[in-house]
């Protein structure tokens, strides 16, 4: 059965510093891989999609890259942290190139920047 | 800018009423699904509607979709205290895979 892996939970950075959370995801082959984030009581924002190793489509302008170094990992980076980058990180996966786009969301990365 | 916006915003009702979650959205699309969040936690796939379809059920779950209107509804029949949660709408766009979420619903049910 597929799986997937979102750590750390909870993360508690300074700004200026880096960031580093990863995704991956058992079970499955070429998935389409996702990053949102989400703010408080709002609403999930795309950040991030991919459909292929190397592939990365950026949805919106901000502080944030992501990878795919591998067919099955996703990664999440800054270099430098802004206070508003506080939120909650979900990462996803969907069987791609078929009709049936549901997403498997992992657990999620609460991120606060102090 | 989002895809699907849900009203109302927040929901609260008493167990055993039912519970209407509404979503609309601006561009043609594949399918559309719902989810559910609780608290603090990843989203849980709850049921998937294709654009050709009106209308599916999943237990006490019954979704409609009107593609003229670009809207979709959720009812939650005989609502449980368990059901307490948020619920998001989530469209793919015909032209790409991406799945962009609505605001969600933020559901209360009093005991």
């Amino acid at each position: 059965s597929q799986t997937i892996h979102q750590w750390p939970a909870t993360l508690v950075q300074p700004v200026g510093s880096p960031l580093s959370l990863e995704c991956t995801v058992e079970g499955t082959s070429n998935p389409n891989l996702y990053w949102y984030r989400q703010a408080a009581g709002r609403g999930l924002q795309l950040l991030f999609y991919s459909v292929g190793i190397g592939q990365i489509s950026s949805e919106v302008p901000q502080n944030l890259s992501a990878s795919r170094p591998q067919d099955r990992q996703f990664i999440l980076s800054s270099k430098k942290l802004l206070l508003s980058d506080s939120g909650f990180y979900l990462c996803a996966w969907s069987v791609i190139g078929t009709m049936n786009t549901e997403a498997f969301f992992g657990q999620g990365t609460r991120l606060t920047v102090v | 800018s989002q895809q699907g916006e849900e009203d109302p915003q927040a929901l609260s009702i008493q167990e055993g009423e039912n519970a209407t979650m509404n979503c609309s959205y601006k561009t043609s699309i594949n399918n559309l699904q719902w989810y559910r969040q609780n608290s603090g936690r990843g989203l849980v796939h709850l049921i998937l509607i294709r654009s050709n379809e009106r209308e599916k059920h999943s237990g006490r779950l019954r979704v409609t979709l009107d593609t003229s209107k670009k809207s979709s509804s959720l009812l939650i029949t005989a609502s449980r205290a368990a059901d307490t949660a948020s619920y998001f709408c989530a469209t793919d766009a015909r032209s790409s895979y991406k799945l962009i979420f609505g605001s969600g619903t933020r559901l209360l049910v009093r005991p």
